[in-house]
């Protein structure tokens, strides 16, 4: 199957600073979302960012996709302790159906 | 406001057990989907149901099963349960998207964490 990978796997910040993920595909996307997981809880979507658009933003949040490298990154600025969590990426595959194909996930630690 | 609800946050099993997992679903969505999550894997698609007495095979279906008799309710059957069956499993479910303008933004249940002895 077609995951996705993310980068970095890791990631520990202070608070206040910014965080960058970076996902990537090996073929062709539609529709990128981001999901954040709390330890041991389910995930909980939060954006969406269709295969015409470059940017989005919510609140905090800053998501870019470039089609041409099949790749997308999701920024968040001035993080905050609650921001602790795992960051997945998940994406529509040209030939996959309708199916998410999610990445593997960064693992984001925010320190007082 | 819980929308997705798995029935068991941790189980424990024995190899060779049947194991039901149950999720039910109050939003009156169309598509229903079990994954299983591993550390460094993800998660991987194990089989999804996109209407009532549907269902087709994800990633990776072997030694799984699944029923889907009515629209809220989705169920991941585990025939005989392997060690390798451990696991985190995460039910989801979204309305109907139509490819490729639309897309399937999931709700996510709170997971059941299976363990097999």
């Amino acid at each position: 199957s077609q995951q996705g990978e993310e980068d970095p796997q890791a990631l520990s910040i202070q608070e206040g600073e910014n965080a960058t993920m970076n996902c990537s595909y090996k073929t062709s996307i539609n529709n990128l979302q981001w999901y954040r997981q709390n330890s041991g809880r389910g995930l909980v979507h939060l954006i969406l960012i269709r295969s015409n658009e470059r940017e989005k933003h919510s609140g905090r949040l800053r998501v870019t996709l470039d089609t041409s490298k099949k790749s997308s990154s999701l920024l968040i600025t001035a993080s905050r302790a609650a921001d602790t969590a795992s960051y997945f990426c998940a994406a529509i595959l040209t030939g996959g159906g309708n199916k998410l194909t999610f990445g593997t996930g960064t693992q984001l630690k925010v320190e007082l | 406001d819980v929308k997705v609800t798995q029935s068991s946050r941790y189980l424990v099993k024995r190899t060779g057990e049947k194991v039901f997992l149950e999720c039910v679903q109050d939003m009156d969505h169309e598509n229903m989907f079990w994954y299983r999550q591993d550390p460094g894997l993800g998660l991987r698609l194990i089989y999804f149901s996109y209407d009532v007495k549907m269902k087709e095979k994800g990633d990776i279906p072997e030694g799984y099963s699944v029923s889907r008799e009515k629209k809220e309710r989705f169920s991941l059957i585990l025939e005989s349960a392997s060690t390798n069956q451990t696991s985190m499993y995460l039910c989801a479910s979204s309305y109907r998207a139509h490819f490729p303008s639309g897309a399937n933004v999931l709700t996510f249940g709170a997971g059941s964490r299976l363990t097999v002895l």
